[in-house]
């Protein structure tokens, strides 16, 4: 099971920390991935780290504002977002990844607004 | 950045269609790295695909996955009332991942 937590409302510029909590498997086995999807718009993929934060990765739109790391010792993975943008606003999902995203969270809703 | 594009953009079917969904990629994509996902409204998305034809643990038969190089389809044999959703490809080889557009199944 994944719970993903940390939305809100924010203010353009503003920052927001993410959390996603894992349960029933075996969460340090596992890379992790962020996608976040627009009110009425497709999925787009924002970060994914490694299963020891060896590696990480993210899209254009969010690189150098936003941050992903992971505590396998608390069964989370986080997203520090960082000078959110409006068009920031989305439920943003965490997912596990191993072939494809194969389990997913229920999201959590970010809404960047003045 | 490989763009993936979904055809049709809507899809007006019938219980008990066969619907067939395309995904066609700008440059050739690895087929170990193609998926398809189920998403209903309000619902996180679901894994159908992985490796373009694999089906996901759960996933009924009647939901299949071909293609390789550009082209790739999901083909669903018998549409069931709860398939009517939207279904999005991905490409998670090379950075940065991508997902097509989204193809609507919707009732005739």
């Amino acid at each position: 099971q994944l719970v993903e937590s940390g939305g809100g409302l924010v203010k353009p510029g503003g920052s927001l920390r993410l959390s996603c909590a894992a349960s029933g498997f075996s969460f340090s086995s596992f890379t992790m991935t962020w996608v976040r999807q627009a009110p009425g718009k497709g999925l787009q993929w924002v970060s994914t780290i490694g299963s020891s934060s060896n590696s990480a990765d993210y899209a254009d739109s969010v690189e150098g504002r936003f941050t992903i790391s992971r505590d396998n010792a608390e069964n989370s993975v986080y997203l520090q977002m960082n000078s959110l943008r409006v068009d920031d606003t989305a439920v943003y999902y965490c997912a596990r990844t191993l072939r494809g995203l194969d389990h997913w969270g229920r999201g959590t809703l970010v809404s960047v607004s003045s | 950045e490989i763009v993936l594009t979904q055809s049709p953009g809507t899809h007006s079917l019938s219980p008990g269609d066969r619907a067939t969904l395309s995904c066609r990629a700008s440059q050739s994509v690895s087929s170990s790295f193609l998926a398809w996902y189920q998403q209903k409204p309000g619902q996180a998305p679901r894994l159908l695909i992985y490796g373009a034809s694999r089906r996901a643990a759960g996933i009924p038969d009647r939901f299949s996955g071909s293609g390789s190089g550009t082209d790739f389809t999901l083909t669903i044999s018998r549409l069931e009332p709860e398939d009517f959703a939207v279904y999005y490809c991905h490409h998670y080889g090379s950075s940065p991942w991508t997902f097509g557009q989204g193809t609507k199944v919707e009732i005739k």
